[in-house]
């Protein structure tokens, strides 16, 4: 049961423009939700979160945005530059979890220059 | 801080050895996971900890993985005898609240 899912494997976007990454979850008890970028042969690095009282959390170029009656998350860069080329994971937890995550497949972006 | 601390960083084996992999978390977190992270299946959730204690090891493969944390600075994987199909790389990653901070993963390869 993949409670998290990122339907974008991939995406590729012109340097200086726009990237939105999206996320979705089926499970109406997750109350926290961040992003994490993965760079090859790294750890994974949290980027950004957000608290499900919010609907909006921006960090420098960073903005997530969450819509809780869709169940749905969505992560922009603006503008995207080249070395924000990673992958990109949406994860989910649950007050009562403690710190456990749940993961989405991931989102390889591109950014050319 | 020195931030995660993994070891090694890769591993080459062959079928049957034991192999065990190593973590140290961030001082001050009592949280602890371990991931494996493939191509088929992703970043999959083996086992976490609680202040030294396993809280759900469901995620755990098969009897053939271990896991332990002896102190609040460390903890091991273990996987005897280790198979083709075991080759990823292992992350651990600790925390203090919800955000989890990685290390850089040991790149096993199982031949």
């Amino acid at each position: 049961d993949q409670q998290v899912k990122q339907n974008s494997p991939s995406l590729s976007v012109q340097e200086g423009r726009i990237s939105i990454l999206n996320c979705d979850y089926t499970n109406s008890m997750f109350d926290y939700f961040l992003w994490y970028k993965k760079y090859p042969a790294e750890g994974p690095t949290f980027l950004i979160s957000i608290s499900s009282i919010k609907d909006k959390n921006e960090d420098g170029r960073f903005t997530v945005f969450l819509n809780k009656s869709a169940k749905h998350l969505s992560l922009h860069i603006v503008p995207s530059q080249p070395g924000d080329s990673a992958v990109y994971f949406c994860a989910a937890s649950k007050e009562t979890s403690g710190s456990r995550l749940t993961f989405g497949e991931g989102t390889q972006l591109t950014v050319n220059p | 801080d020195a931030g995660v601390i993994q070891s090694p960083r890769h591993e080459v084996t062959e079928m049957g050895q034991e192999v065990t992999l190593r973590c140290k978390p961030i001082s001050g977190h009592d949280y602890l996971f371990w991931y494996r992270q493939t191509m088929m299946r992703g970043l999959e959730l083996l086992i976490y900890f609680n202040n030294n204690v396993p809280i759900d090891d469901s995620g755990m493969p098969e009897d053939r993985f271990s896991a332990k944390m002896p102190n609040a600075s460390f903890s091991t994987l273990k996987i005897q005898p280790s198979e083709p199909r075991d080759s990823a790389v292992y992350f651990c990653a600790s925390s203090r609240y919800n955000e989890q901070f990685f290390g850089p993963g040991t790149r096993l390869t199982v031949l």
